[in-house]
């Protein structure tokens, strides 16, 4: 079993709808987990940062955390041309002791316009 | 206030040469990440340090590879006779504490010929 598992797409979704993305982690200990976006080329630029469980909001992005189901997703409302990217969960497993994230394989977004 | 530095931001080695990557975290951060990211891949954790001591090497290759952060000057990710598995972009990191969130560099791509 992977770290941090996600689907690596290509997910497609027409402009102006909610784009979702899904990620699962292994380590139940985990407490710090993070969204970052990466257009082609470039290098991972953050999204959201969540620690606790439940929703977070900022802008049009709203993180969900569940740490009993070891679940984080990332939803994008008003999805625009400009979200299609790659994004990247990451995750701190603090089973390892050390600092260092943890990334599932990215999720390929395309918004159509 | 400046983002995390990288230079140079392209290398192309001949195999068998070294290759030196510098990475100058952001402002106030003492935490400074590696990770590679080879093609089609996802991101993969290398290195972990602090001013003058690695924290977390589990990621390093066990040969060619080595990393410092001295206490003047910007962190070192140094491989030593590239081969050309060694291709890949190398991104730095740095964070202000520990599982705080790591804000990435623009990035070096190496290509070994």
């Amino acid at each position: 079993q992977k770290e941090v598992e996600q689907n690596s797409g290509p997910l497609s979704v027409p402009e102006g709808a909610i784009a979702s993305l899904n990620c699962t982690y292994s380590d139940r200990g985990s407490q710090s987990f993070f969204w970052y976006r990466q257009y082609s080329g470039k290098s991972p630029e953050l999204i959201m940062s969540i620690y606790s469980n439940g929703d977070k909001e900022d802008g049009r992005f709203t993180a969900q955390l569940n740490k009993a189901s070891q679940y984080v997703s990332l939803l994008i409302r008003d999805s625009q041309p400009s979200d299609s990217a790659t994004y990247l969960c990451a995750v701190i497993p603090i089973i390892q002791g050390a600092q260092k994230l943890v990334f599932g394989q990215g999720t390929r977004l395309t918004i159509n316009p | 206030n400046a983002g995390v530095m990288q230079n140079p931001r392209h290398l192309v080695r001949r195999r068998g040469q070294e290759a030196r990557l510098r990475c100058s975290p952001m402002k106030g951060h003492s935490h400074v990440y590696w990770y590679r990211q080879l093609p089609e891949e996802g991101l993969k954790f290398m290195v972990y340090l602090q001013k003058e001591n690695i924290i977390d090497e589990s990621g390093m290759p066990k040969e060619r590879f080595s990393a410092e952060f001295p206490k003047e000057g910007p962190s070192i990710l140094r491989i030593q006779q590239v081969v050309r598995g060694d291709s890949a972009a190398y991104f730095c990191a740095s964070s202000p504490g520990v599982e705080e969130t790591q804000y990435f560099g623009p990035g070096t791509r190496l290509l070994v010929l």
